[in-house]
């Protein structure tokens, strides 16, 4: 497909359990974002990729998050131990280059967290 | 640190009742200021980018608008098609900060 990918949309997971959701970037884009939206709020930063190196990984709200990308492709945002305070929509993103400017986003990850 | 603020929070409109939207950012050394749509269940997609002061970009009834410390979303003449909320960000390098969004509903 032309538009950034992820997976799954949905996912209904017990406290305690690890997830990971995926991100397919657009081709040929070389940075990659992570966001995450809860319930009416706006977007929080987490990680953002250059290739397949993050440098700022800033964002990520405690040490049971986690992200890599391979092949200067596909990212993976792994979530340890999930907390119900992890229910949230968490939304990837890639631009073309280095530099923020417009960003293409996915549908999202819907995490809920029982 | 840089902040993107956004007002009103809401914004109810008739059909064809006009209105603006604000963004004011406090970054120095702006890199771009980028307006985003946002629908329900969707990831945001991207409107307008607006580098400097007093350029001005347009798209079916929306036009954006640029000073030095603030942006315009206006909507001319909304339609119910236009609900949705409205994001604005501004690039500092490759970080973006995006503020909390304004919900237009547009009634029939």
């Amino acid at each position: 497909g032309a538009g950034v990918s992820q997976s799954p949309s949905n996912k209904v997971t017990e406290k305690g359990k690890d997830v990971e959701l995926r991100c397919d970037p657009i081709s040929g884009h070389t940075a990659l974002y992570w966001y995450r939206q809860s319930l009416g709020q706006g977007l929080e930063f987490l990680i953002y990729f250059q290739g397949n190196s993050a440098p700022d990984k800033s964002g990520l709200p405690s040490d049971r998050f986690s992200a890599e990308r391979t092949g200067g492709s596909v990212s993976t945002l792994t979530i340890q131990r999930t907390q119900q305070e992890d229910s949230a929509v968490y939304l990837c993103a890639s631009s073309p280059g280095a530099g923020a400017g417009e960003l293409f986003f996915g549908e999202g990850s819907r995490l809920t967290v029982l | 640190e840089d902040q993107v603020t956004q007002s009103p929070e809401a914004l109810r409109l008739q059909e064809g009742e006009s209105s603006s939207l604000n963004c004011s950012y406090t970054v120095s050394g702006l890199r771009g200021l980028f307006w985003y749509r946002q629908d329900p269940g969707k990831g945001p997609e991207f409107l307008f980018t607006l580098y400097s002061a007093g350029e001005e970009k347009e798209k079916e009834r929306l036009k954006a608008t640029l000073t030095k410390k603030e942006s315009f979303l206006h909507i001319t003449a909304p339609k119910p098609e236009d609900s949705a909320t409205y994001l604005c960000d501004e690039s500092n390098d490759y970080k973006l900060s995006f503020g909390a969004g304004t919900t237009v509903t547009v009634r029939a």
